[in-house]
């Protein structure tokens, strides 16, 4: 255990519906981060948190949103889904940026 | 361009062979290049992680060799065994930075014969 927590594991959804992934961070990590992993793109750097506060942008679609909570949880938004949004989900925390990442077990998102 | 280009995509080898992967940077901030290891249905978990004011590092049977002055860094696993086999990601960032993201390699997938 690695001590990020992901739910769900499994996620099955039709096209067009929205969903909501889960993480909650590594006790004492203030930042989150958030990447999707497809079969063709390898490891993809969606978004950022620090302690509440969005620090960067990667790849991240306009129909996906994410958001860091008072607790420091996280939250990734995924709306109005596609086939090719299907894929597996990781999140990683740190205690600070940069500063000895962690990995989830991921969320794995299939939209039929 | 933020990028890191890893190779070979994936690589067999007989078990107590040596394994090596290559990965290559552009961007001179990056001072930070740690090489994570993925087995199926598991997140990526660090294996093994260089800072550029050394040329080499080994942790038991992994090495990273580090070339600064070619951007390029490697994985030696030498007398590779059956359970290292698993997806194999190199990586990039700028340590301590404001934003502290990872950059990846695309992976490759690595099977030892027996």
């Amino acid at each position: 255990d690695s001590g990020v927590t992901q739910t769900p594991k499994h996620l099955i959804t039709a096209t067009g519906q929205r969903v909501t992934l889960r993480c909650s961070p590594r006790s004492g990590d203030l930042s989150v981060y958030w990447y999707q992993q497809s079969l063709d793109q390898g490891l993809q750097f969606l978004i950022q948190y620090y302690n509440g506060e969005e620090r960067a942008k990667g790849n991240i679609l306009e129909r996906f949103s994410a958001q860091q909570f008072p607790d420091l949880h996280s939250e990734l938004n995924l709306s109005s889904l596609e086939l090719g949004d299907s894929a597996l989900y990781f999140c990683a925390s740190s205690a600070r940026p940069g500063y000895g990442y962690t990995f989830g077990s991921g969320t794995r998102l299939t939209v039929v | 361009q933020q990028q890191v280009k890893q190779s070979p995509q994936s690589l067999i080898v007989q078990k107590g062979g040596i394994s090596i992967i290559n990965c290559a940077y552009e961007n001179t901030a990056f001072d930070y290049f740690p090489w994570y290891q993925q087995f199926p249905g598991k997140g990526p978990a660090l294996l093994i992680a260089i800072r550029p004011d050394v040329s080499e590092k080994k942790e038991g049977r992994f090495t990273i060799s580090f070339n600064k002055s070619a951007k390029q860094f490697s994985l030696h696993i030498m007398d590779s065994q059956p359970g290292d086999s698993a997806t194999y990601f190199c990586a990039a960032l700028v340590y301590g930075g404001s934003q502290g993201n990872l950059i990846f390699g695309k992976g490759t997938k690595l099977s030892v014969k027996p």
